[in-house]
């Protein structure tokens, strides 16, 4: 089976913190999501890493970043956090072949 | 830009009784996926859609694609309470190495 992890489920940061949500995939996928869930908005796509060091912005990359320095990890970051960007945080993995995509469990996020 | 509609958003219905979900897209897309999500769970995969025609059951839950008509159903038979969940249709960007749009997704709710 695969197995998506994420590092927290849930998480308080005070504003202007710099926060970290890491994900870890065990099947060997080359492309890795993060989405962010909100209540009437559905999944939206924040970045995209279709391999190591590379990445691509989503929907709404903006006050987000990511690091990829390896295959299995993919990390989310928010430089200075805001109140806005509380949030279900989901990371996702797909192999290019077969484009069905895998999720973790989520990391609920609030700051305050 | 790529748009995914669901409708209906909200949906109660009793027990045995069934009903349909509808996923229409605004252009062409090569896959199409049904997810479910429990409250406060991450998402499941139910169903990956491939060709024009694709039907796909499991159990009270059947997925069809028509292509022609950028439109997939998601058809419950004689719904049970198990079946309450918020189901997501996504379709996969073309040429796009698999990034996905999802719907806002259906809460279904089926009361005894």
């Amino acid at each position: 089976d695969v197995k998506v992890t994420q590092s927290s489920r849930y998480l308080v940061k005070r504003t202007g913190e710099k926060v970290f949500l890491e994900c870890v995939q065990d099947m060997d996928h080359e492309n890795m999501f993060w989405y962010r869930q909100d209540p009437g908005l559905g999944l939206r796509l924040i970045y995209f890493s279709y391999d190591v060091k590379m990445k691509e912005k989503g929907d709404i990359p903006e006050g987000y970043s990511v690091s990829r320095e390896k295959k299995e990890r993919f990390s989310l970051i928010l430089e200075s956090a805001s109140t806005n960007q509380t949030s279900m945080y989901l990371c996702a993995s797909s192999s290019p072949s077969e484009g069905e995509q895998y999720f973790g469990p989520g990391t609920r996020l609030t700051v305050t | 830009e790529l748009k995914v509609e669901q409708n209906p958003l909200f949906l109660s219905m009793q027990e045995g009784k069934n009903y349909t979900i509808y996923c229409n897209y605004s252009t062409t897309s090569d896959r199409l996926y049904w997810y479910r999500q429990d409250p406060g769970k991450s998402l499941e995969s139910l169903f990956v859609l491939l060709s024009n025609g694709a039907v796909k059951q499991e159990g009270r839950l059947m997925a069809s694609l028509d292509t022609k008509a950028r439109l997939s159903t998601l058809h419950i038979t004689a719904a049970v309470h198990d079946l309450s969940a918020t189901y997501f249709c996504a379709v996969s960007r073309r040429g796009s190495n698999y990034k996905l749009t999802f719907g806002k997704g259906t809460l279904l709710t089926v009361n005894p």
